[in-house]
This record gives structure tokens, C-alpha cells and sequence, in this order.
């Protein structure tokens, strides 16, 4: 079955660390898309990317970095530039990003913790 | 810059009654889309139905339909006959008509239903 598949699970990081969150997806998708989500509150937009080697910056990129140096990955760093990481990271993708009537498909998220 | 509210952080509702969850947005954007989205426990986010704001027509997804009020920027959920799989939360989100993809979404409500 096709889908979004983001690893790990679950993530530790200690302070000073960069951490590297994976996501896969097999639907042939042109855009993809790293949220962070906070408890109580939506979605946030860290970095998006509508083509391969092309990314650009959301609302809340500040300490974090990725590359999409092929169509199905799109890997989020959390550097140690990032003070506050805890968070909960969801990755997505959708079909083309200039059919903007085509929602975004979601993976299952990566819950990142300070140690 | 576009924003969502979602105005009820939390709402219930018994089995197999209606629930209506509110939406408003603000824009000056004549041509954009709006969704909303399911996050039930499990965490993956889900599409639950989509409105493009040219349509006059309020959309309808088997048990799933919105009341869209484009000059009043409101575009509410009602949930008929409501289920206990229907438990999660709830966002809504907008997406620009040339936004390649980017979304914002609102905070989210959480709907509890209650057998």
C-alpha cells in the first residue's frame, strides 16, 4: 500500500545534539511538507519542498534544515540551534503542488524529547 | 498573511447526534481552498472533506458536510449521526489558490464522542 512512512516513532535528543528525522513516501508525490506540532495548538509549516533539490522555507525554520535529493525522501534536522525541540513532527506530501486543490497526505508522526 | 480559528478547543457530543465544529479564516484572497482534517489518537492525519471557495455548493462526504459562508469567512463541520470512531481532533485548515500546497491550519478541536 502506498503511504507516508516517518521513523523513528519516537526520537531522544541530547542537549547540543542534531537529530535526524526520516520520511519515506512511496505515492509518487511531487511536494512535500515537515510540520511541528505543539500540544494544544496546529500545525506549524517548517520547510516545504515542490520539486527534488528544491526546498523553501516555512513559518518556523529556524534551527532546522533538510534536503530532497530524491523525490520520495524528505529528511528534517533538528540542530542544536533548535532551543526548544520538543515537539511533535509531522511530515507530508501531496500529489502536485500547482493542482493546489490537492490535499496533503500525512504520516504518523515522530515525537521528539529533550533528555 | 492568512489565519484560522477554530474558536471551540474542545466540544462533546452523544452517539448519534449532530455536532457542528466552527471555522473562520481571514484573507484577501479571492481564489483559495479550504479542508478539514481528522487527527484521531492513532495520530495520522486524515482528510475529511475539501471546499473550493469559487463553488457555491457546500460540500458533502457521506456523513461529513460544511456550511461554507465565503463572505462571512466561515466554514463550519457539521458530523451527522455522530460515531465513536469519530473521536479525534479536528482542523481546519486554507490552502491559497497559487500556494503551492502550503496550508495553515487552525488549532484544532478536540471532539469526544460519548456513547
Amino acid at each position: 500500500d502506498g503511504g507516508i512512512t516517518q521513523s523513528p516513532k519516537y526520537l531522544f535528543r541530547k542537549e547540543g545534539q542534531n537529530v535526524t528525522l526520516s520520511c519515506e513516501q512511496n505515492l509518487n508525490h511531487d511536494a512535500m511538507y515537515w510540520y511541528r506540532q505543539d500540544p494544544g495548538q496546529g500545525l506549524r509549516l517548517i520547510y516545504y519542498s515542490q520539486i527534488v533539490n528544491d526546498f523553501q522555507k516555512g513559518d518556523i525554520a529556524e534551527g532546522y534544515s533538510v534536503s530532497r535529493e530524491k523525490k520520495e525522501s524528505f529528511p528534517l534536522t533538528v540542530t542544536s540551534a533548535q532551543k526548544n525541540p520538543t515537539a511533535f513532527y509531522l511530515c507530508a506530501s501531496s500529489i502536485d503542488p500547482r493542482q493546489s486543490n490537492q490535499p496533503q497526505h500525512f504520516g504518523d508522526g515522530t515525537r521528539l524529547s529533550i533528555l | 498573511a492568512q489565519t484560522v480559528t477554530q474558536s471551540q478547543p474542545e466540544m462533546s457530543v452523544q452517539e448519534a447526534e449532530t455536532v457542528t465544529l466552527s471555522c473562520t479564516y481571514d484573507t484577501s484572497e479571492n481564489n483559495y481552498y479550504l479542508f478539514w482534517y481528522k487527527q484521531p489518537p492513532s495520530r495520522q492525519m486524515i482528510l475529511v472533506i475539501r471546499q473550493e471557495a469559487y463553488k457555491q455548493q457546500n460540500a458533502t462526504e457521506n456523513r461529513f458536510s460544511v456550511n461554507f459562508q465565503k463572505a462571512a469567512k466561515s466554514f463550519s463541520l457539521k458530523i451527522s449521526d455522530s460515531q465513536l470512531g469519530d473521536t479525534a481532533m479536528y482542523f481546519c485548515a486554507f490552502m491559497k489558490g497559487t500556494n503551492a500546497g502550503k496550508s495553515t491550519f487552525g488549532d484544532g478541536t478536540t471532539l469526544t464522542v460519548k456513547p
